[in-house]
């Protein structure tokens, strides 16, 4: 079976500091791994995929088939980027949602 | 403005009601979804449709039943409304299900 975890449901941070939020994942394929962010009463929007290589609002996140996980990761965070943050694989033809980690960015 | 779209933003029905929510995107985009939002911000697919066929039904109780009357439309009607339907419905929408989903704005759907 696949299986998103993200094991903070909530993350707390000063303006700043930096910001690393955890997701692993249980896949027996070559996953494919997303994260999407939904900022307070917004829709939800895609943030980045792994496949891409890309930095968006100075986030990144690796693969790492080691330890299969897709953590975010931001250097300095804002508190602009508080929100809601959903790690998500696709696997057998749908994508698979985390719990989600909620971020605040405190002043 | 292109975009996926969702009607009504809000709704507070009766138990026992019959409703529906629609979807609309104008991105061109051959699949469509329903997903559910619960109380605990937990996202979880609903259905799938693909070129307005059902491709994927997650054990949804079948009072939902999607209605894809084109590619660039799907509807949710739920019947016999219960409690624990109280959650944010959104559609979503992309080329292919392993592309970039672009989401609607969601219903947020209260049941008393």
């Amino acid at each position: 079976a696949q299986r998103v975890t993200q094991p903070e449901k909530l993350l707390s941070v000063f303006k700043g500091a930096p910001v690393e939020l955890k997701c692993n994942y249980s896949y027996s394929g070559s996953p494919e791994l997303f994260w999407y962010v939904q900022y307070s009463r917004q829709r939800l929007q895609l943030l980045l995929r792994h496949i891409s290589r890309e930095s968006i609002k100075g986030f990144t996140a690796d693969l790492n088939k080691g330890e299969t996980s897709f953590h975010l990761k931001k250097p300095f965070a804002q508190e602009e980027d508080s929100a809601m943050y959903y790690c998500a694989l696709f696997g057998w033809g749908k994508l698979i949602f985390g719990q989600g980690t909620e971020l605040s960015v405190k002043p | 403005d292109t975009a996926v779209s969702q009607t009504p933003k809000y709704l507070v029905t009766q138990m026992g009601n019959d409703k529906s929510i629609k979807c609309e995107q104008n991105l061109g985009h051959d699949t469509m979804y329903w997903y559910k939002q619960d109380s605990k911000k937990f996202l979880k697919i609903m259905f799938s449709y693909n070129n307005k066929e059902l491709i994927i039904n997650e054990t949804v109780p079948n009072r939902f039943s999607p209605k894809s009357p084109d590619k660039a439309h799907l509807n949710l009607h739920i019947n016999s409304l219960e409690l624990g339907d109280s959650a944010v419905y959104f559609c979503a929408s992309s080329f292919t299900e392993q592309e970039t989903q672009y989401f609607g704005p969601g219903t947020r759907l209260l049941v008393l």
